[in-house]
């Protein structure tokens, strides 16, 4: 089944950097959600962008999608170390099952 | 109040052992999800019910057998524990199906088989 993957694995940035995330997804999709899981707790969720939009801000994030190249990027400005935790982007397919299919995440370490 | 909330947190089990999972939302959501987490965090569908009918059934063994008494419940039982599933389950929620809506997630239950 499609699996979104996100891009890099781990990130490791001082507080008050930015953090830059991106998600690869295979299949044309209907829209993608942007969801932070803090370690030994459930996810919660970010921000949701529709496959006909291009940018979205939330807050200190930032989350564009370029459907033709089917990626999305996550940004988080002015990061602070409560941001530490794992980022993950999940995809409803256009078509398919109304189900949600996650990636396999970012690990974000900011460093006070 | 928890909106998501799954009990037991922990649970700690032989080889072989039957145990459940339970899960309850308190937001009025109409479907509700089993998720699996892996050790690589990777995360993985297990069934999904809309209304206590089920409606996503991912391959999984019928070991497994999610049960909804009502829409604001979904349990898991497990049967014949295998070391393969060792986890942590996630139970989530949304208002009505996944398409355009956020999920709601319990805060897991992890699963150790011995």
């Amino acid at each position: 089944s499609q699996q979104g993957e996100e891009d890099p694995q781990a990130l490791s940035i001082q507080e008050g950097e930015n953090a830059t995330m991106n998600c690869s997804y295979k299949t044309s999709i209907n829209n993608l959600q942007w969801y932070r899981q803090n370690s030994g707790r459930g996810l919660v969720h970010l921000i949701l962008i529709r496959s006909n939009e291009r940018e979205k801000h939330s807050g200190r994030l930032r989350v564009t999608l370029d459907t033709s190249k089917k990626s999305s990027s996550l940004l988080i400005t002015a990061s602070r170390a409560a941001d530490t935790a794992s980022y993950f982007c999940a995809t409803d397919r256009s078509g398919a099952t109304n189900k949600l299919i996650f990636g396999t995440g970012t690990l974000l370490a900011v460093q006070p | 109040d928890t909106a998501v909330s799954q009990t037991p947190k922990y649970l700690v089990t032989q080889m072989g052992n039957d145990k459940s999972i339970k899960c309850e939302q308190n937001l009025g959501h109409d479907t509700m999800y089993w998720y699996k987490q892996d050790s690589k965090k990777f995360l993985k569908i297990m069934f999904s019910y809309n209304n206590k009918e089920l409606i996503i059934n991912e391959t999984v063994p019928n070991r497994f057998s999610p049960k909804s008494p009502d829409k604001a419940h979904l349990n898991l039982h497990i049967n014949s524990l295998e070391l393969g599933d060792s986890a942590v389950y996630f139970c989530a929620s949304s208002q009505r199906g996944a398409r355009g809506e956020k999920l709601f997630f319990g805060s897991g239950t992890q699963l150790s088989v011995l």
